[in-house]
């Protein structure tokens, strides 16, 4: 079936540093969006990504979708302890439902 | 901002019990779905629903789990007896419309403890 890896599981940095998140899909996506799930939260929507070799910015994070589709990261420039919390891509694989398969998440630790 | 409302946020249930999750979708969107997630894990797809039937569904929900939008407004997940392994995290999302361009809106969970 349709599944959504992310690595790594767990990244641990310290304020200032660069962080990158990157997502596989074992199919190629029509479009994959990103979430941000702060510890005891829900998830909250950031962007989604629809053309092939697309790069998005928000700010100090940077979103790239795959020449393939297949594949996806985000990059965190400059870490501040707010951006703590698990980072999940998800997959939309096309058709009209809309159903999003979300990857198994990154959690980000921020140390100040 | 526009929120998606989830009640209870946290429900104990004895195993075997019929548990009824709800959720108020936002207004003007038109696609509904259920999510869970265990306890530190991924967030798993449920249902789906759009025009007051079920578009799709995954394995997990199986004939103990049904779906109603009994009003105009709300959104429910019934559980019909439940067991252990269904104490999670249950999201409620919508959104604005199905395709390539609409972000879901997640609500803040209700998590189902079954003892």
């Amino acid at each position: 079936g349709q599944q959504v890896m992310q690595i790594p599981q767990y990244q641990h940095v310290q304020e200032g540093e660069d962080f990158t998140t990157y997502c596989n899909s074992s199919t190629t996506l029509s479009n994959i969006q990103w979430y941000k799930q702060r510890p005891g939260g829900h998830p909250v929507f950031l962007i989604q990504l629809v053309k092939s070799g697309e790069v998005k910015k928000q700010k100090r994070l940077t979103f790239q979708f795959g020449e393939a589709k297949k594949n996806s990261s985000l990059h965190i420039t400059a870490t501040q302890t707010t951006d703590v919390g698990t980072y999940f891509c998800a997959g939309n694989y096309g058709g009209a439902t809309n159903k999003l398969i979300f990857g198994t998440g990154t959690l980000l630790a921020v140390q100040p | 901002e526009p929120e998606v409302t989830q009640t209870p946020s946290h429900q104990v249930t004895q195993m075997g019990q019929e548990v009824i999750l709800r959720c108020v979708p936002i207004s003007n969107h038109l696609y509904f779905y259920w999510y869970r997630q265990i306890l530190g894990q991924k967030v798993e797809f449920l249902v789906s629903f759009y025009n007051n039937e079920i578009s799709e569904k995954s394995e997990i929900f199986d004939d103990q789990f049904s779906v109603e939008r009994p009003d105009g407004s709300n959104f429910t997940l019934k559980i019909r007896s439940t067991k252990l392994e269904d104490s999670a995290m249950y999201f409620c999302a919508s959104s604005e419309q199905a395709g390539a361009n609409y972000g879901y809106t997640f609500g803040s969970g209700t998590r189902l403890t079954v003892v």
